[in-house]
């Protein structure tokens, strides 16, 4: 099975940059999403990260160590409208030729002014 | 209408009803999922179909029963469900490649379930 852990909730100043981290164990790694979700809302893709090293995408980046096994996500220029759960999910070989993606609980990050 | 589509957006129920979720996807993609998402737990993956063939099944109750007519619809038949399935359930698709790696998922926008 898989082990995934983030911080439960975070609170950050508007403007500001924040980092949410992200710890997994698992067999057969095969890529870590952060996803993105609105209180009510469907969860959005933010990033993809399969090998070591930084993603960048605007505002936000991701960062994956694969031998740590260890993600973040960081949000630069911090908005009101950053205000959400996000999600980190793990894609791992399950085997006979498939994949699984699991999500972790969430970060439920307040931008506040 | 584009994306992932979820009707209804909202259902209470009785345990001893029978009701439908429906969801239908216009991005052309060859899998779909279901999700369970309960507060303060995780998402949890409930079916998959590729192809229209259901690939995964994670030990769900059969009071959950899926149906895959095409690859754009999927259905979660439900019936004599019990208050501790109430939750959100989300749709998703996404676009599996041959190699069986399988792209980012897009998601609807659920459907609340309440179960009395």
């Amino acid at each position: 099975g898989q082990n995934i852990d983030q911080p439960t909730e975070m609170t950050a100043t508007e403007g500001a940059i924040v980092q949410i981290n992200c710890t997994y164990q698992t067999s057969g790694f095969n890529g870590l999403f952060w996803y993105q979700q609105h209180a009510g809302e469907a969860p959005t893709f933010l990033s993809y990260n399969v090998l070591d090293g930084l993603e960048e995408k605007g505002r936000f980046s991701s960062f994956l160590s694969r031998s740590k096994g260890y993600s973040y996500l960081l949000l630069k220029e911090l908005q009101m409208k950053d205000s959400a759960s996000y999600l980190c999910a793990v894609r791992a070989y399950s085997g006979a030729g498939s994949y699984q993606l699991t999500f972790g609980k969430g970060t439920k990050l307040s931008v506040i002014p | 209408e584009t994306g992932v589509t979820q009707t209804p957006r909202h259902l209470v129920m009785g345990m001893t009803n029978k009701k439908s979720l429906k969801c239908e996807q216009h991005l052309g993609h060859n899998a779909m999922y279901w999700y369970k998402q309960s507060a303060k737990k995780p998402l949890e993956l409930m079916f998959v179909y590729n192809f229209k063939e259901q690939t995964e099944n994670n030990s769900v109750p059969s009071r959950f029963s899926p149906e895959c007519p095409n690859s754009s619809h999927l259905f979660l038949h439900l019936h004599t469900l019990q208050p501790e399935d109430s939750a959100l359930y989300l749709c998703a698709s996404s676009q599996e490649k041959t190699s069986g790696v399988r792209s980012e998922q897009f998601f609807g926008p659920g459907t609340r379930l309440t179960v009395l």
